[in-house]
């Protein structure tokens, strides 16, 4: 059973760039099958899609993120990585990782435990 | 971008009550939607795809309707271990867009 674990740090200090990792286990991240991403939740708030990539490169933003957003896969590590540049008290969130599995029709269909991320000085 | 406009934000019911959650698009996704259980401190969970199939292992008293720009989310019988927030998604189109949940509560 594939699963999802995301790692990085808690506290990010505003204007610096918040760096997450997912590692994937249990299957390969070197597939077309799936795509790979991240989504967030602001404390007591809705879920807010951020980006999501495929292993040949085809990657969708949020529009008003995608300034500040590069996503990475390393197939050699079977991990994918969010960075989001300048952040600010706003960028507050628990983070999941996710996997997008639309040829089944699943959508988000896997998600990792989310990491709570808080944006302070 | 497709603005997904989700009722109730809160929902309060007795156990075996009839519930039903509303998503409304801002335009057609054809049957892309999914609904998603959230648990206090957990990650959400899928319920339903495409509409109306439902997940291996999700209880059979959830069911999902709909197409086009209206769609829903009942539980046929409220059961206590419903106590969470429902979230629905569109995957129609990117970027991806969710509803702003539904807090079930519990009489």
């Amino acid at each position: 059973q594939l699963q999802l674990q995301e790692s990085g740090p808690g506290l990010v200090k505003p204007w610096e760039t918040l760096s997450l990792t997912c590692s994937v286990s249990g299957g390969s991240i070197d597939t077309n099958n799936y795509s790979w991403g991240w989504v967030r939740q602001p404390p007591g708030k809705g879920l807010e899609w951020i980006v999501n990539a495929y292993h040949d490169g085809t990657t969708y933003y949020k529009p008003s993120l995608k300034s500040r957003v590069t996503i990475s896969l390393d197939t050699s590590k079977n991990q994918f990585s969010l960075k989001l540049a300048s952040v600010t008290a706003a960028d507050t969130a628990v983070y999941f990782c996710t996997k997008y599995y639309l040829r089944s029709g699943r959508a988000l269909d896997i998600w990792g435990q989310g990491t709570m991320v808080t944006v302070s000085s | 971008d497709i603005q997904m406009t989700q009722s109730p934000s809160t929902l309060s019911a007795s156990v075996g009550d009839r519930v039903t959650i509303t998503c409304r698009a801002s335009q057609s996704l054809s049957n892309w939607l999914a609904w998603y259980q959230q648990k206090p401190g957990e990650a959400p969970k899928l319920l339903i795809y495409t509409t109306s199939t439902l997940e291996s292992g999700v209880p059979s008293r959830f069911s999902g309707s709909g197409y086009g720009t209206e769609f829903s989310l009942t539980i046929s019988s409220l059961q206590p271990d419903d106590l969470a927030t429902y979230h629905c998604l569109q995957y129609f189109t990117w970027p991806l867009s969710f509803g702003s949940g539904t807090k079930v509560e519990i009489k």
